[in-house]
């Protein structure tokens, strides 16, 4: 079985601050898919990133950057220069083949003020 | 690009009664899933339909169905609704069922 967590519950910041938001997932395949999903007042869950387990290569995309690391089972999320419009809560998510269904974790809830 | 559409966006059920949710993916995506988002659970997996096939389902007792049609159109059932089925439902589509999923608004359910 699948399992992702996100150990802080929630994280406020100040406008332009960065923002780290932690996620250590736990699967016995060799093969699994990792993403980062925000959810803002609306409902719906926006895609952000996807990163495969076979590609350890961190980048940056954006204002967006992620930290994967198999070693400790982590891909961290960051958001640089955090704007209001970042508030939202952020998921993380795992899912392997043959299964392929999301795993998510509980959420995390970023409050960025002006 | 129109994206995930969900319908209705708001429900209000009494406990008994059974309700259809419904969920047009984006073209060209096979794959269509549900997600039962509460407080309390989270985010928990339902179900997915690729190419009118179930491929896969959660830990939800049968009172849960869904279906895919040609058109890749889904929809959700939920008969004898109890108070705990109040949440938001979360249709995603993929193109292929290896690919990332895109998430519609969801449709909230009250149960009274």
């Amino acid at each position: 079985a699948q399992k992702v967590t996100q150990a802080q519950t929630e994280i406020s910041v100040v406008e332009k601050e960065d923002v780290t938001l932690d996620c250590v997932y736990e699967t016995r395949d060799t093969t699994y898919y990792l993403f980062w999903y925000k959810q803002p007042p609306s409902g719906e869950l926006v895609f952000l990133i996807r990163r495969n387990s076979f590609d350890e290569q961190n980048e940056i995309s954006g204002r967006y950057s992620w930290n994967f690391q198999k070693s400790t089972s982590s891909f961290n999320f960051t958001i640089t220069a955090s704007q209001v419009v970042d508030s939202a809560v952020y998921f993380c998510a795992l899912s392997v083949p043959n299964d392929y269904k999301l795993s998510f974790g509980a959420g995390t809830t970023v409050t960025v003020r002006a | 690009k129109a994206g995930v559409t969900q319908t209705p966006r708001y429900l209000i059920k009494t406990r008994g009664q059974q309700v259809t949710l419904s969920c047009s993916p984006i073209s060209g995506h096979r794959s269509v899933s549900w997600y039962q988002q509460t407080p309390g659970q989270g985010l928990q997996f339902l179900f997915e339909y690729f190419s009118e096939t179930q491929r896969n389902k959660g830990n939800f007792p049968g009172r849960f169905s869904g279906r895919q049609f040609s058109n890749s159109r889904s929809e959700m059932n939920v008969s004898t609704l109890e108070l705990g089925d109040s949440a938001l439902y979360l249709c995603a589509s993929k193109k292929e069922l290896n690919t990332e999923a895109f998430f519609g608004q969801g449709t909230r359910l009250t149960v009274v």
